[in-house]
C-alpha cells in the first residue's frame, strides 16, 4: 500500500515568506509525527498528533511554527515569517497507537 | 532531561564481518525504543522496536537488546553486506509521552 507522502519534496523561498508542508499519512494511522532534521544536527521532535487528544506541540522552536491535522488525516505544518535558521529537512511519520513509526521522504526547506 | 547518545559515530567494516552499534539513553523510564536506518536523501525506516518489558528483538540479521537499567541498547548485525550501508539512529521514548528522542547516528559503511 502507499506509504507516507510529502510535499514538495523540495521549497525554496526567500527569508520573511510564509511556507507550508504536507504530509499525508498512511490510511488508518491514528498517530502523526513531525520532526526537523538539520544539517550535521539529529532528528528534532517538532509536534505528535493521536487521535483526536490535544497535539503535543512542545518541540515547536517558535510561535512562527503551526501544525494541524484536519479530520485525523492529512496534516499540514506551517512556518511563518521564515527565517535562515528554519533551513532543514522536515520528516513526518505516522504509526499505529506504539507501533513502528513510518516516516515519509521529507521536505527539504532552503531560505535564502 | 532525556539525551541518547551513539557511539561510534561512524564505522567502516569489511563484507561479512559481524558489527554492533551501541546506544545509550540517560533515563531510564522508557516506554519503548526503535532502531531506524537512513539512507542519503532518504526518510527514516523502522528496523526493531522494543517495547519497555522487552529484553530483544529479532529481524533476519538483526538484533536489538535493550538494558534499561544500565540505559543501553546494542543493535547486532551479522554477517554485514554492502547494502547495509546507511545511518543508523535509536530513539526512544519516555513514560507518558510519546516524545520520540533520537540519537545523532552510527554512519555505516560495509566495503565490498
Amino acid at each position: 500500500g502507499a506509504g507516507v507522502s510529502q510535499s514538495p519534496s523540495n521549497k525554496v523561498t526567500e527569508k520573511g515568506k510564509d511556507v507550508e508542508l504536507r504530509c499525508d499519512p498512511i490510511s488508518g494511522h491514528t498517530a502523526l509525527y513531525w520532526y526537523r532534521q538539520s544539517l550535521g544536527q539529529g532528528l528534532e521532535f517538532l509536534i505528535y498528533f493521536q487521535g483526536n487528544s490535544a497535539p503535543d506541540k512542545s518541540g515547536l522552536p517558535s510561535d512562527r511554527f503551526s501544525a494541524e491535522r484536519t479530520g485525523g488525516s492529512v496534516s499540514t505544518l506551517t512556518i511563518q515569517r521564515t527565517q535562515q535558521e528554519d533551513s532543514a529537512v522536515y520528516l513526518c511519520a505516522s504509526s499505529q497507537y506504539n507501533q513502528p513509526q513510518h516516516f515519509g521522504d521529507g521536505t527539504r526547506l532552503s531560505i535564502l | 532531561k532525556q539525551e541518547v547518545t551513539q557511539i561510534p559515530a561512524a564505522l567502516s567494516v569489511p563484507e561479512g564481518e559481524n558489527l554492533v552499534l551501541n546506544c545509550s539513553f540517560t533515563d531510564s523510564a522508557i516506554y519503548n525504543l526503535q532502531w531506524f536506518r537512513q539512507d542519503p536523501g532518504k526518510g527514516l525506516t523502522s528496523l526493531l522496536l522494543i517495547q519497555s518489558s522487552q529484553r530483544e528483538q529479532t529481524s533476519g540479521r538483526l538484533n536489538a537488546s535493550l538494558d534499561k537499567s544500565s540505559g543501553r541498547s546494542t543493535l547486532y548485525i551479522a554477517a554485514s553486506q554492502p547494502g547495509d550501508s546507511a545511518t543508523y539512529l535509536c530513539a526512544v521514548t519516555t513514560s507518558g509521552t510519546y516524545k520520540y528522542i533520537f540519537g545523532t547516528g552510527t554512519r555505516l559503511k560495509v566495503l565490498a
